[in-house]
């Protein structure tokens, strides 16, 4: 079945450091992949999607690039805020199933 | 236009007891569906809903089940609580169509179970 792997938190880093979060992803089919954010107290909002191959989703800062080859979908950004600080999830929807799988996200701690 | 709106927020019971979540999705959404979260295992399917009927379900055991009313507000229920089924609660909302890139999830904020 389909699934998600990334990588486990936490992470900590530095204001204005470089981020990466590693995201792998198992499917049957030809999914469309998400990165979900979740701030403390809330429920999950959308950060960024792509539905295709070599397809780049983009938000605030944040990129990820959908790499079919190596099943890839890494979440970057060239330097974070404090306010970044959140727990992550890589997410991923194939249209033969009615579902949403996700990752077991990855808690991001931003120091100034 | 409003989120999706989970209640209550808190709640705690006991073991055997059961319980009843409810959501409501955003206007127009004909979606929803229910995840649990837990330290542990992070977010788990449950179920969705797309127009009263049940489209899919996760591997959680007969003890929850859920349903989707015609103004497409859900309700989950737990019978037979047990102690590991403290967790987090997130219903998510969406138009329900597949394929078309447009599988967006809109999530609210969640009920927390605690069960003593």
């Amino acid at each position: 079945g389909n699934s998600v792997t990334q990588m486990e938190g936490p992470v900590t880093l530095s204001e204005e450091a470089f981020l990466t979060i590693n995201c792998t992803y198992t499917a049957t089919g030809y999914p469309s992949l998400f990165w979900y954010v979740q701030y403390p107290g809330e429920g999950l909002q959308l950060l960024l999607k792509a539905t295709k191959a070599d397809d780049k989703g983009s938000n605030k800062g944040f990129e990820a690039t959908y790499r079919k080859e190596t099943t890839s979908f890494h979440l970057e950004k060239g330097s974070v805020q404090v306010s970044d600080s959140a727990v992550y999830f890589c997410a991923l929807s194939d249209y033969n199933n009615n579902d949403m799988r996700f990752g077991a996200g990855t808690r991001l701690t931003v120091k100034p | 236009k409003a989120g999706v709106t989970q209640t209550p927020r808190y709640l705690i019971k006991t073991r055997g007891q059961q319980v009843t979540l409810s959501c409501s999705p955003i206007s127009g959404h004909r979606s929803v569906s229910w995840y649990q979260q837990t330290p542990g295992q992070g977010l788990q399917f449950l179920f969705e809903y797309f127009s009263e009927t049940q489209r899919n379900k996760g591997n959680f055991p007969g003890r929850f089940s859920g349903r989707q009313f015609s103004n497409s507000r859900s309700e989950m229920n737990v019978s037979t609580l047990e102690l590991g089924d403290s967790a987090l609660y997130l219903c998510a909302s969406s138009s329900g169509l597949r394929g078309g890139g447009d599988e967006k999830l809109f999530f609210g904020s969640g009920t927390q179970l605690s069960v003593l």
